[in-house]
């Protein structure tokens, strides 16, 4: 079975900016989480979706967005780049009847911004 | 004050050692203790979870949930240099919805 799936691996792009990540999950779970890790950092939540909508949301500017599509997959959009937005950008994909307790990460996507 | 708080090391011990890892937290509604691993420039990876308080084994990993004392632990026996990581704590419960809350992570070194 697939794991979590995430595109692309690595990217660099110019502060200013706007960036799309992409996510998707193991086939039936239905939540899908977004975290930023810099480095050296701990993972700072960034948004949870279940089942198509925006259950939560972290303590990041509104120019950090998403959205979780019909067959759960996910995008999260980076608009007006800065360079402290430079991370490992994880996502994690679960079943929320699970109690999230089988939460299954990503190899994640690395964001330079210069 | 963090509602999950785990040392975020590095914490350095000889191979073959018995490891423990520690987190501690202030939400008493907290009911699923999950610990992960994490090499370097890679995803987290789900090592084992528990519910409530007790003990649960797998291998040579061992979890331990204090609800009394609001404290966790992950035990790793004969420990090898291939344990070498960041181990991280997530906690979750009814009343976040169980969203998962995150320990730091603690940075772990064995040493051959």
């Amino acid at each position: 079975e697939a794991g979590v799936t995430q595109s692309p691996t690595h990217l660099i792009k110019t502060r200013g900016q706007q960036v799309t990540l992409r996510c998707s999950p193991i086939s039936g779970h239905t939540s899908v989480y977004w975290y930023q890790q810099a480095l050296g950092l701990g993972l700072q939540f960034l948004l949870w979706y279940d089942e198509g909508e925006e259950r939560n949301r972290g303590n990041f500017p509104p120019r950090f967005s998403g959205r979780q599509f019909p067959n759960y997959s996910s995008e999260l959009n980076v608009n007006a780049l800065e360079l402290e937005d430079s991370a490992l950008y994880l996502c994690a994909s679960s079943l929320v009847s699970t109690r999230n307790t089988e939460a299954f990460f990503g190899q994640g996507t690395r964001l330079t911004v210069v | 004050q963090k509602e999950v708080e785990q040392d975020p090391g590095p914490l350095s011990v000889p191979e073959g050692a018995i490891v423990s890892l520690n987190c501690t937290y202030s939400n008493s509604a907290f009911q699923y203790f999950m610990w992960y691993r994490q090499y370097s420039r890679k995803g987290p990876e789900l090592l084992m979870y528990t519910y409530s308080s007790g003990n649960k084994e797998d291998g040579r990993f061992t979890a331990q949930v204090d609800k009394s004392s609001k404290y966790i632990s992950l035990f790793i026996r004969d420990s090898q240099p291939s344990d070498s990581a960041t181990y991280l704590c997530a906690m979750s419960g009814m009343d976040s919805n169980y969203q998962l809350i995150w320990g730091a992570g603690t940075k772990l070194i064995i040493k051959p």
